[in-house]
């Protein structure tokens, strides 16, 4: 089955405690990205990839970090979380408009 | 100005009523346009692309108006399942996909 899988779905932490949400597909996508869903602000993209080794800043990188060592894998890190950091990330995969995102993760920084 | 700009709604319908919403975009060079469905508390799904044709699928149409820079669905014969809020999504090449912050649809019955 084609899918997106995200891990942990569910994750509460205290400011400061590095964390990493993982990503995978197996459609063997190139892009994947990274979004930050907040209510009346929608969809954000924090870092897409085009490809193995190659990651590029979205709307609303600052906090987060990404690495894509690997194409199936591209997991998201917060080197120290804080609590505006609080959100629903969803993980994506795909070609162009065509994009296949995760179940979603909800963080929440304390 | 927002890049994509949709009404948030909600938009409250009875069952098999037609609703449209619209979806205003700023950039001239957006090159493709999508509608995604999302559930609540769910990830977006893609419901369909919108050509400069204009596309059906089943009771749902999308058209895009270049000139006036909007796109916008119709979909007929409204079905309790169709609840669920509706992102519009521009693209810029292979870069990055820009969602607007959904239109909310509510079927009554």
């Amino acid at each position: 089955e084609a899918q997106v899988t995200q891990n942990p779905r569910y994750l509460i932490t205290v400011t400061g405690k590095k964390l990493t949400v993982t990503c995978s597909q197996n459609m063997n996508h190139e892009y994947m990205s990274w979004y930050r869903q907040d209510p009346g602000l929608g969809l954000r993209q924090i870092y897409y990839s085009m490809n193995v080794e190659v990651t590029d800043k979205g709307d609303v990188p600052e906090g987060y970090k990404v690495s894509r060592k690997e194409k199936r894998n591209f997991p998201l890190i917060l080197e120290s979380p804080s609590p505006n950091q609080t959100s629903l990330y969803f993980c994506a995969s795909g070609s162009g408009g065509e994009q296949y995102f995760g179940p979603g993760t909800r963080l929440t920084v304390t | 100005r927002k890049e994509v700009e949709q009404d948030p709604g909600p938009f409250n319908v009875p069952e098999g009523a037609t609703v449209a919403f619209n979806c205003t975009y700023s950039n001239s060079a957006s090159q493709s346009f999508f509608w995604y469905r999302q559930d609540c508390r769910k990830e977006p799904k893609l419901l369909m692309s919108v050509y400069s044709s204009g596309n059906e699928d089943g009771r749902f149409t999308a058209q895009l108006n270049r000139a006036s820079q909007y796109i916008s669905l119709l979909i007929r014969d409204s079905k309790l399942s169709d609840s669920a809020t509706y992102l519009c999504v521009v693209t810029m090449g292979r870069r990055a996909l820009t969602f607007g912050s959904g239109t909310r649809l509510q079927v009554q019955p």
